[in-house]
């Protein structure tokens, strides 16, 4: 079965300290993978994917295809980086089509 | 700029009511879907169009139907709403590319809830 796990509900750390929100999925094609954000009553949004291989906002997240990870991490964390995040795997041609989402961390970085 | 609108933000409404949820786009996608998003569930699809009259069954769909008259507009309708349908919904739009399927963008989210 298609599936992403995000183990954490609820992460808590110190401004400057690293941060590292964990995502593992299940998926038996070739994955696409992203990070999605969600700051308080604002709309999701993309982050970063992991084709792009790009740091958005200071985050970086590596797909580890043979620990099936696609782990977000921040070497320093910042206040404004509280948020949902969400990590989704794409499942197109699969039966669905669509995102995948896990059910998200809630960072919240203590001052 | 090119968005995701979704009418209304906010309802409140009485079970067994009929309610329709409306979601707009300007940047010309092909694919919409719709989520609901509930505390500690994530967010789980509820349907998805890739055309125009194209609908297809998302994860929960029970209770709940779409209708995809024209590219821009992709509308959800609870024939009749139940209390545990109280959620935030989001109205998603994507774009398939040769390089792969491309980000979905969201509408800011409509806040239902059923009494």
């Amino acid at each position: 079965a298609q599936r992403v796990t995000q183990p954490e509900k609820l992460l808590s750390v110190f401004k400057g300290a690293p941060v590292e929100l964990k995502c593992n999925y299940s998926y038996s094609g070739s994955p696409e993978l992203f990070w999605y954000v969600q700051y308080s009553r604002q709309r999701l949004q993309l982050l970063l994917r992991h084709i792009s291989r790009e740091s958005i906002k200071g985050f970086t997240a590596d797909l580890n295809k043979g620990e099936t990870s696609f782990h977000l991490k921040k070497p320093f964390a910042q206040e404004e980086d509280s948020a949902m995040y969400y990590c989704a795997l794409s499942n197109y041609g699969g039966s669905q089509g669509n995102l995948i989402f896990g059910k998200g961390t809630k960072l919240s970085v203590k001052p | 700029d090119a968005d995701v609108t979704q009418t209304p933000r906010n309802r409140i409404t009485k079970t067994g009511k009929r309610i329709m949820l409306e979601c707009s786009q300007t940047k010309g996608h092909d694919r919409m879907y719709w989520y609901r998003q509930d505390p500690g569930l994530g967010l789980r699809l509820i349907y998805y169009s890739f055309d125009v009259k194209d609908i297809n069954k998302g994860e929960i769909s029970d209770g709940y139907s779409v209708s995809r008259q024209a590219q821009a507009k992709f509308s959800l309708s609870l024939e009749s709403a139940i209390p545990n349908q109280t959620a935030l919904y989001f109205c998603a739009t994507s774009v398939r590319h040769k390089e792969g399927d491309q980000p979905q963008h969201f509408g800011d989210g409509t806040r239902l809830s059923i009494l």
